[in-house]
């Protein structure tokens, strides 16, 4: 989506944090998503943040916002080969909830 | 737990035909969302219906409506399919008592050949 960028793909070492970013537009946003996608699958809801929030944790998943800078990132700790997949963020627009995603992030994760 | 149930999970037509998908929401879900995912693409939003009233239009041909029924589930409807329509379709369901969970179908691929 031309209104959240993702970069398109990251690599990392299993055992190894993974850091995936996301940058928005719409100051607005009421809710920002993180999404997985496995390969032919559907979207499974990973996490999502409220805007007054900075920061949201649960289990091996971190969310960080930097509203100022329309920054979010999603934070996975001790990544595992079952992560490798694509994920996206979206954000939350409109009255009607519409969202509004990024190109998503294809997350490799290397033995 | 329940999740969004999305039929058929595979389709295939023909240029020129029409198609119907159903989604079925989350139970106590009032409001549901209709995307499309083309190959290698990010889902776009089409779609949204709350309490069987359409709530928000996105990028959805003309060719295509849709709807909510009065037990919730939602049909899109698709005719004079184009190669083009070709895609992943997701329905997705919320409630306004479950502010921020916004949860998706397991999609229904559609191939027009």
């Amino acid at each position: 989506g031309e209104d959240v960028e993702q970069s398109l793909f990251l690599s990392v070492r299993e055992g190894d944090s993974s850091v995936i970013n996301c940058t928005y537009t719409d100051s607005s946003s009421t809710y920002l998503y993180w999404y997985k996608q496995e390969p032919g699958a559907g979207l499974q809801l990973l996490t999502y943040i409220f805007s007054n929030m900075d920061m949201k944790q649960d289990q091996r998943l971190t969310v960080l916002l930097n509203k100022k800078d329309k920054h979010l990132s999603l934070r996975i700790a001790d990544t595992q080969t079952g992560d490798s997949a694509i994920y996206f963020c979206a954000e939350e627009s409109g009255s009607a909830r519409q969202l509004t995603f990024g190109s998503g992030t294809q997350l490799t994760v290397l033995p | 737990a329940a999740g969004v149930i999305q039929s058929p999970r595979h389709l295939i037509k023909e240029k020129r035909e029409t198609a119907t998908l159903k989604c079925y929401p989350i139970p106590r879900h009032d409001t549901v969302y209709w995307y499309q995912q083309g190959p290698g693409q990010d889902p776009q939003f089409l779609i949204s219906f709350y309490e069987k009233m359409q709530s928000d239009k996105g990028s959805i041909p003309d060719r295509f409506s849709a709807q909510q029924f009065s037990d919730y589930h939602s049909e899109l409807n698709m005719s004079s399919l184009e190669l083009g329509d070709s895609a992943l379709y997701f329905c997705a369901s919320s409630s306004p008592a479950t502010t921020g969970e916004l949860f998706f179908g397991e999609g229904s691929r559609l191939t027009v050949l």
